[in-house]
């Protein structure tokens, strides 16, 4: 069985900042199937990136994904006010899914 | 406009049961297999259960392995859970989801339903 682990469990930054955000998992998995979501308080996941480094038509380009194995981050340029929120990392592979526990960001 | 809407949740004993139903707009439903994403209060995302375009195929989380069942019915646009023999820590959010890109994520989410088991 898969776990996945995110890091840091929270990250306290300022607006217009570089937010780096690590997914790692317990074994090797294809990049294909690793994604990121974003959730604000009260609203439902929002998909930003799959298939690890894909970004969701819509989403704006100062989100970026990278990684492969085991290592995985999730990177904003340059941090705007709206992307304060919890982001979870995913995987899906042998008949299960699976999320990390997310990491936050906040305004510092 | 891709829509997902849930419905049935609310208060209920432990032991008892619960339908969720999921009505689907504004996509081509039975193209899509679905799934159910938990959120216990202040807590993270847990995936439930899994179902295939046909129904053919259903993958459960051990947490609910033998107490819920996932359904749908194609011509009416609609996923269900039925939900058995309720447990405290089965009180949630619970989302119905749509699987995209053909990658295991979850490309489109629905507003969520609350369900509380308590006595």
């Amino acid at each position: 069985e898969i776990v996945l682990t995110q890091s840091p469990g929270t990250l306290s930054l300022s607006p217009g900042e570089r937010a780096t955000l690590a997914c790692r998992a317990s074994q090797s998995v294809s990049s294909s199937n690793l994604a990121w979501y974003q959730q604000k308080p009260g609203q439902a996941p929002r998909l930003l990136i799959y298939g690890a480094s894909n970004r969701v038509t819509g989403i704006p380009d100062r989100f970026s994904g990278s990684g492969s194995g085991t290592d995985f981050a999730l990177t904003i340029s340059r941090l705007e006010p709206e992307d304060f929120a919890v982001y979870y990392c995913q995987h899906y592979g042998n008949s299960r899914f699976t999320f990390g526990p997310g990491t936050k960001v906040d305004i510092k | 406009e891709v829509q997902l809407v849930e419905s049935g949740g609310g208060l209920v004993q432990p032991g008892g049961s619960l339908r969720l139903s999921c009505a689907a707009s504004g996509f081509t439903f039975s193209g899509y297999s679905m799934n159910w994403v938990r959120q216990a209060p202040g807590k993270g995302l847990e995936w439930v259960s899994y179902i295939s375009t046909s129904d053919s195929i259903t993958y459960y989380a051990d947490s609910v392995k033998g107490r819920f069942t996932i359904s749908r019915d194609n011509a009416k646009n609609s996923l269900y859970l039925q939900m058995d023999s309720l447990r405290d820590e089965d009180t949630a959010v619970y989302y119905c989801a749509r699987t995209g890109y053909s990658s295991g994520c979850f490309d489109y989410w629905g507003q969520g339903t609350l369900v509380t088991v308590s006595s």
